[in-house]
């Protein structure tokens, strides 16, 4: 199946610090990926979706202003947490699809945010 | 609101036997569905994706999909301890997945 890459894979900051997950589709295109959060014991909660060369899409409940998100290439994707508080800290989960007509995901390996 | 129903277990089953994982889905008109294996404190792996209502087979795993009555389902054969984890179900949406809560399957030695 396709890789997505996505780094780091935990991080620990102090509260009111920013925090750059970047997502890597390694061997296609991405012109569309998707972040998840998940915290513990349930399931996936899509944040929001990311169009190379757009604005994401939010989902209703995600503060777009403190998750901002930029598809600047085909290739990368980043998730900036920003202003971190402790009720942030979440499994944070990039997914893209290899194609555009696959409903197929792959997911990257995902971020573990612990905000202190 | 589009919906994917899953029990979320645990599933406790024998290792050597068969595990069986349902999933029901409310939109009539959707058209591809997925098996996703996540183990704890992972990311989701795509186990098996199907289209066509009738049964996909891909060694020890097996999907079935009834369009009609709306569920799929994944079978695991000869089940081994490795195979506990959560299996999420989803069933893709007019532009994104719908994803079930999960069921938590555990396989005893």
């Amino acid at each position: 199946g396709a890789v997505v890459s996505q780094h780091p894979s935990w991080v620990i900051c102090k509260s009111g610090t920013s925090v750059k997950i970047e997502c890597r589709s390694l061997d296609f295109q991405a012109t569309t990926m998707f972040w998840y959060r998940q915290f513990p014991k349930q399931s996936l909660m899509l944040m929001a979706t990311s169009n190379e060369g757009s604005k994401a899409t939010y989902e209703q409940g995600v503060e777009k202003d403190k998750f901002l998100i930029n598809h600047a290439s085909l290739t990368l994707s980043t998730l900036t947490v920003t202003s971190a508080h402790p009720e942030d800290s979440s499994f944070y989960i990039c997914s893209a699809r290899s194609g555009p007509n696959t409903g197929e995901l792959f997911f990257g390996e995902g971020s573990r945010l612990t905000v202190l | 609101q589009k919906e994917v129903e899953q029990n979320s277990g645990p599933l406790s089953v024998p290792e050597g036997a068969i595990a069986s994982l349902n999933c029901t889905y409310s939109d009539r008109g959707s058209q591809s569905f997925f098996w996703y294996r996540q183990y704890s404190g992972k990311s989701p792996e795509l186990i098996m994706s199907i289209y066509s209502n009738g049964d996909k087979e891909d060694g020890r795993f097996t999907a079935q999909l009834n369009k009609a009555s709306q569920y799929v389902s994944l079978l695991i054969r000869d089940s081994q301890p490795s195979d506990s984890a959560t299996y999420l179900c989803a069933v893709r949406g007019n532009y994104q997945l719908i994803w079930g809560a999960g069921t938590k399957l555990i396989i005893k030695p």
